[in-house]
């Protein structure tokens, strides 16, 4: 199994709501990844998760809270959304490469499509 | 700050020609160079990982090159198809240490192949 998936596919939010993007893989990889991209833009990365901790938040707003409850696992909770928050957020999972210098590929999910209104 | 830079942005060609395009990157601090193809409503998946000087790897009609001294990649496709229409992403992970998993993405090459 190399899949990544991500549920939902599509979500439509308003700005008072709380909802949570969920992501799972059966790799055995422990480094996980949230990425979000904007049209027409490259993926940026948001956090990381090294053996279930967060190694590396990229200066993230808190109104986004990843989790990381187990190694198969990886959670991003969002409340108090804005509109410039519509995107799509991808996850990705890799092996934890030699060196910690990311030669390994990274695998994908499909992404959800986040709607802010 | 890495700047991973591709180009052309897009390209179209026709079925059966062959193509190439240019990842750029910082040759300093080099770790690996990796490449991504991203279909409509897929995920990215992927191509390539490089990391020494002078590599070339190969799947099927694709191949990658590798100049770290120069700080580029290129990627070519022999003989394009319809079902080769993607974005290909270029993507290099920044720093060391405590940076792990930082990959920096290029805006993308998109590629349309015409029957």
């Amino acid at each position: 199994d190399t899949e990544v998936t991500q549920t939902p596919k599509h979500l439509v939010m308003g700005m008072t709501n709380k909802k949570s993007l969920k992501c799972e893989q059966h790799m055995g990889h422990r480094a996980m990844y949230w990425y979000k991209q904007k049209a027409k833009k490259p993926p940026e990365l948001m956090f990381v998760y090294s053996y279930e901790k967060l190694s590396i938040n990229e200066s993230v707003p808190s109104r986004f809270s990843p989790e990381c409850p187990n190694s198969s696992l990886l959670n991003l909770h969002l409340h108090a959304l804005q509109p410039e928050d519509s995107a799509l957020y991808l996850c990705a999972s890799s092996l934890v490469g030699g060196r910690m210098k990311m030669n390994t590929e990274a695998f994908f999910g499909q992404g959800t499509r986040l709607t802010v209104v | 700050i890495l700047n991973v830079e591709q180009s052309p942005q897009s390209l179209h060609v026709q079925e059966g020609d062959s193509t190439n395009f240019t990842c750029s990157f910082p040759s300093s601090n080099f770790y690996a160079l990796h490449w991504y193809r991203w279909e409509t409503a897929k995920s990215p998946e992927a191509l390539f990982v490089m990391t020494l000087n002078g590599d070339e790897k190969k799947k099927g009609r694709i191949s990658a090159t590798l100049n770290t001294k120069e700080g580029y990649s290129y990627l070519y496709i022999k003989g394009s198809q319809p079902e080769d229409s993607a974005t290909y992403l270029c993507a290099s992970p920044r720093g060391g240490g405590t940076s792990y998993g930082k990959l920096t993405f290029g805006q993308g090459t998109i590629l349309t192949v015409h029957p």
